[in-house]
């Protein structure tokens, strides 16, 4: 039962452009979602997050939409830089005994491209 | 670099064989989680601890043990290995007081043969 889905397992976009990554959850109990970004041989780095009482939030160039209705997050990444290449994972936490548990969808690989 | 240390980078054992794996969090973060990453079950909880006392439980196999010590280091304890535990595990902190944000380590790769 996979309760955080990253549908995309690749995507490709040009440098300059606008990368757009998705992410769907399945359990009403997650209240924070997080964005992280993980280079070969790495462990992941934290790139933004979001607290379900927002439906939006922005650091720089990266920007995170949270859809509670749809139950559905995306993290945009404008412009895209060759750097940015890398494995993104959308992971969520719920609220209750659960504390620090992340459940992390199965990543996305970017590519952008010079 | 987020901090957190993990040794040895790289381990290679036998089956039926027991490793430790050793984590130090960032400075001043009191909780520490354990993570494994294989190749088809993507990155997966499998305790966290704060300030010494277990705190949350994921998927964690009765032959796999973790504790926390009071100089905050943590110990992740796998034995009995088999094949299927190959994998990556990493270790992640949190500031103290919040549970919001966790930074990884760089992790340690288990190779079982």
């Amino acid at each position: 039962d996979q309760q955080v889905k990253q549908n995309s397992p690749s995507l490709s976009v040009q440098e300059g452009r606008i990368s757009i990554l998705n992410c769907d959850y399945t359990n009403s109990m997650f209240d924070y979602f997080l964005w992280y970004k993980k280079y070969p041989a790495e462990g992941p780095t934290f790139l933004i997050s979001i607290s379900s009482i927002k439906d939006k939030n922005e650091d720089g160039r990266f920007t995170v939409f949270l859809n509670k209705s749809a139950k559905h997050l995306s993290l945009h990444i404008v412009p895209s830089q060759p750097g940015d290449s890398a494995v993104y994972f959308c992971a969520a936490r719920a609220g209750g005994t659960s504390y620090g548990k992340l459940t992390f969808g199965q990543g996305t690989i970017l590519t952008v491209h010079p | 670099d987020s901090g957190v240390t993990q040794t040895p980078k790289h381990l290679i054992t036998a089956t039926g064989q027991r490793v430790t794996l050793r984590c130090s969090p960032r400075s001043g973060d009191l909780s520490v989680y354990w993570y494994q990453q294989s190749l088809d079950q993507g990155l997966q909880f499998l305790i966290q601890y704060y300030n010494g006392e277990e705190r949350a439980k994921g998927n964690i196999l009765e032959r796999f043990s973790a504790q926390q010590f009071p100089d905050l280091h943590s110990e992740l304890n796998l034995s009995s290995l088999e094949l299927g535990d190959s994998a990556l595990y990493f270790c992640a902190s949190s500031p103290a007081g919040t549970e919001d944000t966790q930074y990884f380590g760089p992790g340690t790769r288990l190779t079982v043969l």
